[in-house]
């Protein structure tokens, strides 16, 4: 199976910062890579797919990049509403994979 | 609006089976591959399954495979996930989830907890 790893596994950011979270693939998967949200209690939400797309009603402060082994999510000007855990995930290949996540919290 | 509707978790001891269901609605499901994913309390995203929008195709996580079969029934908009040989280590909030664009829709979501 292909290995995400992601990091940072934390972050402390203040509100207009701006953050930066990684996700590196055992093997090459193209642009197959998305990005969700998830707060607590809550399901999962995508932000980015296709590595670099936005999903409808996703505020444009969020952005993709990358492709083939390093991909990058960006949060440019964090907002109170972003403070959540973030994941990474594979769509290229079955067993489809996710990063272990990202908690964004406050400084 | 599109819906996904998890039901049928619960407790359950080590080695018993459930079978998890998720209704869809505002969609047409037919068109649409369907995922399971789950939690684990505190922990992360795992994948665990995929079922072609026609039932053609199945892939599973290693960590299920060989015991919870995926299956659909595109007539009740009902997908279904049937796990068997259940371990402690199953025991996980378990969502239904549209695939579009990438994982699109979620459901809220069902609890198994496999305790003795």
């Amino acid at each position: 199976a292909i290995q995400l790893t992601q990091s940072p596994s934390s972050l402390s950011a203040s509100i207009g910062d701006r953050v930066t979270i990684t996700c590196r693939a055992s093997q090459g998967i193209s642009r197959a890579f998305a990005w969700y949200q998830q707060k607590p209690g809550r399901a999962p939400k995508l932000l980015i797919y296709d590595a670099s797309s936005l999903d409808g009603g996703v505020p444009s402060r969020f952005s993709g990049s990358g492709s083939g082994t390093h991909f990058t999510l960006t949060i440019s000007g964090l907002q109170p509403e972003d403070f959540a855990t973030y994941y990474c995930q594979q769509v290229h290949t079955y067993p489809q994979t996710f990063g272990g996540g990202t908690k964004v919290e406050i400084k | 609006q599109v819906q996904l509707v998890e039901s049928g978790g619960g407790v359950v001891q080590p080695g018993g089976s459930l079978r998890l269901s998720c209704a869809a609605s505002g969609f047409s499901f037919s068109d649409f591959d369907i995922h399971w994913v789950r939690q684990a309390p505190g922990k992360g995203l795992e994948w665990v399954a995929f079922i072609r929008y026609d039932g053609s195709n199945k892939f599973y996580a290693d960590s299920v495979k060989g015991r919870f079969p995926i299956s659909r029934d595109n007539s009740k908009n009902t997908v279904y996930l049937q796990m068997n040989s259940l371990r402690g280590e199953d025991s996980a909030v378990y969502y239904c989830v549209q695939f579009g664009k990438a994982l699109d829709v979620w459901g809220k979501g069902t609890t198994v907890i496999v305790s003795s």
